[in-house]
């Protein structure tokens, strides 16, 4: 069985700043998926950016990039230049592959100051 | 193009009444998936289609809880003799389908059972 732990339940962050989420997981796949989704307080799930665990670069969305650190089973989020509109929560999460089902981390608190 | 769509966004219902929750996928998505999200914790897998047959129900807490796919498009979950440990954000995601796939989420059915 995969999991998937987060084990900040909140952080803030000032305006313009940087800041890095952590995440770490367990699964017994060799083929493997991470996520990072980010859900405002509409509820509705946000895909932020992805990892295939076959791939050793890490992957990077315009002001979000990873560390995937896979010996470790460490998958952190880093956001650049934090914006107001970065505010959410921010969920980790694991699957075999990318359409199958998705094992979420409890979830993480961003605040982002002005 | 239009995202994934639930209706109602709020449902409020007596303990022991059944309730129906609606997806409407993304055209042309063929797998379809529906979590739970308890208040403070992440999303948790009840089931997930391919086409219109379910592929993965090991989510489903127990024989209350049933989903339907007819037409390989619209899913409907169904909760009979409804219990306030219901009471959750139900979230419905859909994909291409593939292995490599991501999952696209709507705004979830708030559930509240009093």
């Amino acid at each position: 069985a995969q999991t998937v732990t987060q084990s900040q339940p909140e952080m803030s962050v000032q305006e313009a700043e940087t800041v890095t989420l952590s995440c770490t997981y367990d699964t017994s796949e060799s083929d493997y998926y991470l996520f990072w989704y980010k859900q405002p307080p509409s509820r509705q799930m946000i895909l932020v950016i992805r990892q295939e665990a076959y791939k050793q670069q890490n992957a990077t969305e315009n002001r979000f990039s990873v560390n995937f650190q896979k010996a470790a089973k460490s998958f952190s989020l880093k956001i650049s230049d934090s914006q107001l509109g970065d505010a959410a929560m921010y969920f980790c999460a694991c699957s075999q592959g990318g359409s199958e089902k998705l094992v979420f981390g409890k979830g993480m608190k961003l605040t982002v100051n002005p | 193009g239009a995202g994934v769509s639930q209706t109602p966004s709020n449902k409020v219902t007596e303990k022991g009444k059944y309730v129906e929750l609606r997806c409407d996928p993304i055209s042309g998505h063929t797998a379809l998936y529906w979590y739970r999200q308890s208040l403070g914790q992440g999303p948790e897998f009840l089931i997930y289609f391919q086409g219109t047959g379910a592929a993965d129900d090991s989510g489903l807490p127990n024989d209350r809880f049933f989903a339907v796919r007819p037409e390989g498009s619209v899913s409907t979950l169904k909760i009979q003799r409804t219990e306030r440990g219901d009471s959750a954000v139900y979230l419905c995601a859909s994909s291409l389908g593939f292995v490599t796939d991501t999952q696209y989420f709507g705004p979830g059915t708030r559930l509240t059972v009093l």
